[in-house]
């Protein structure tokens, strides 16, 4: 079983739609959880980054970390055709430890 | 400021063969640490190199090596190919002072390497 679960989709959805990812992980340890977008042909790039539990709120973007279910999300307002992407979240217990990345969502939004 | 520049974009080789693929940080950025990106597995870490050391390494085969020059330039090498091997080969830069995930990664474009 991997560290870290995510459905890969593909997720197609109409433009202004919320859209919602998730990543499951299975190692209690973890406490630094990220959001990375990756278009096209592109190397990933950091969206939001979250400590510990609770949430986080940036624009139209909102992380959220449940420790206790072992369970993060990403929620998109208002989502535009730009936000077509691969988003891959990654976690870490901290220190020298590795980042650790799900399989990543590829996310379309249909003008 | 440049980003992180990786060459070559694209690369085809065939089994057995071997591969080396360069990564210049951005400028200032002492940390260099390398990923495979798979449909199947995703991103998944090769090792980081700092002040020319590794300093931390993934789940590979002893087939993936790196090393890194003093002016904070890193290759990767491959060696005996597999068809397995085809990936997109990212490589990500930070100043490196703090150790772990605190400091944000910039990665480049990647080198897609297709093994025949």
């Amino acid at each position: 079983q991997k560290e870290v679960e995510q459905d890969p989709g593909p997720l197609s959805v109409p433009e202004g739609a919320i859209v919602s990812l998730n990543c499951t992980y299975s190692n209690s340890a973890f406490q630094y959880f990220m959001w990375y977008r990756q278009y096209s042909r592109k190397g990933p790039e950091l969206l939001m980054y979250t400590y510990s539990s609770g949430n986080k709120e940036d624009g139209r973007f909102t992380a959220q970390v449940d420790k206790s279910s072992k369970y993060i999300s990403l929620f998109i307002r208002d989502s535009q055709p730009s936000d077509s992407a691969t988003y891959l979240c990654a976690m870490s217990a901290g220190g020298a430890q590795k980042l650790v990345f799900g399989q990543g969502t590829r996310l379309t939004i249909n003008p | 400021k440049a980003g992180v520049t990786q060459t070559p974009r694209y690369l085809i080789k065939t089994r057995g063969q071997q591969v080396t693929l360069s990564c210049s940080p951005i400028s200032g950025h002492r940390s260099v640490s390398w990923y495979q990106q798979t449909p199947g597995q995703g991103l998944q870490f090769l090792f980081e190199y700092f002040s020319e050391t590794q300093r931390n390494k993934g789940n590979f085969p002893g087939r993936f090596s790196g090393r890194q020059f003093s002016n904070s330039r890193s290759e990767m090498n491959v060696s005996t190919l597999e068809l397995g091997d085809s990936a997109l080969y990212l490589c990500a830069s930070r100043r490196g002072d703090t150790p772990g995930p605190l400091e944000k990664l910039f990665f480049g474009s990647g080198t897609q390497l297709s093994v025949l």
